[in-house]
């Protein structure tokens, strides 16, 4: 079956340093891939998503490119702020229309 | 253009008793989704709906579990004779058509069995 799978947490930067959060998928065709973000209390937001291989989304300075070969949708962003502190959510969307989500990445980011 | 509003914020239940959760997708939207996130782990999908249809629920539990999704009115995730281990937080999600398009979250339902 579809399926995601992240890197586990928590992830724990500096302000300012370089943050990647892996994600990758197993999916039948081309999934669209999502990334979410919750902040702690809050429920989900979108953060960025790609629909066709070779896309990248962009969003608040994150990137991530939809790589089809490796199946993967890298989460990235070149100076992290402590504001960005929250769990990541890599997910994918396929025939059945319904958001298959990863188990979340905690980033954590002290000044 | 309100966002997904879902109610109450937080709720409490004794073991036995009946929780209802609420959730108003945004306007314009037919589809909702609910999702259990249980602590510290990911979001596992319940059931999908239209109005006053079901469509997919395959991750609801065969029992105690029920949703619908009236022609008026929000859409009701109801649970009888709670256990300790329904505590979890509960989201609902909206779309207009589909979520390969886009997916709205509500803030969630904090549900504690006591």
């Amino acid at each position: 079956g579809n399926s995601v799978t992240q890197m586990e947490g928590p992830v724990t930067l500096s302000e300012e340093a370089f943050l990647t959060i892996n994600c990758t998928y197993t999916a039948t065709g081309y999934p669209s891939l999502f990334w979410y973000v919750q902040y702690p209390g809050e429920g989900l937001q979108l953060l960025l998503k790609a629909t066709k291989a070779d896309d990248k989304g962009s969003n608040k300075g994150f990137e991530a490119t939809y790589r089809k070969e490796t199946t993967s949708f890298h989460l990235e962003k070149g100076s992290v702020q402590v504001s960005d502190s929250a769990v990541y959510f890599c997910a994918l969307v396929k025939d059945t229309d319904k958001l298959i989500f990863g188990t979340g990445t905690r980033l954590q980011v002290f000044p | 253009n309100a966002g997904v509003m879902q109610n109450p914020r937080h709720l409490v239940r004794r073991r036995g008793q009946e929780a209802r959760l609420r959730c108003s997708p945004m306007k314009g939207h037919s589809h909702v989704y609910w999702y259990r996130q249980l602590p510290e782990e990911g979001l596992k999908f319940m059931v999908y709906l239209q109005k006053e249809n079901i469509i997919d629920e395959s991750g609801m539990p065969k029992e105690r579990f029920s949703a619908e999704f009236p022609k008026e009115g929000p859409s009701i995730l109801r649970i009888q004779q709670v256990v300790r281990g329904d505590s979890a937080a509960y989201f609902c999600a909206s779309s207009p058509s589909g979520l390969n398009t886009e997916a709205f979250f509500g803030q969630g339902t904090r549900l504690t069995v006591v």
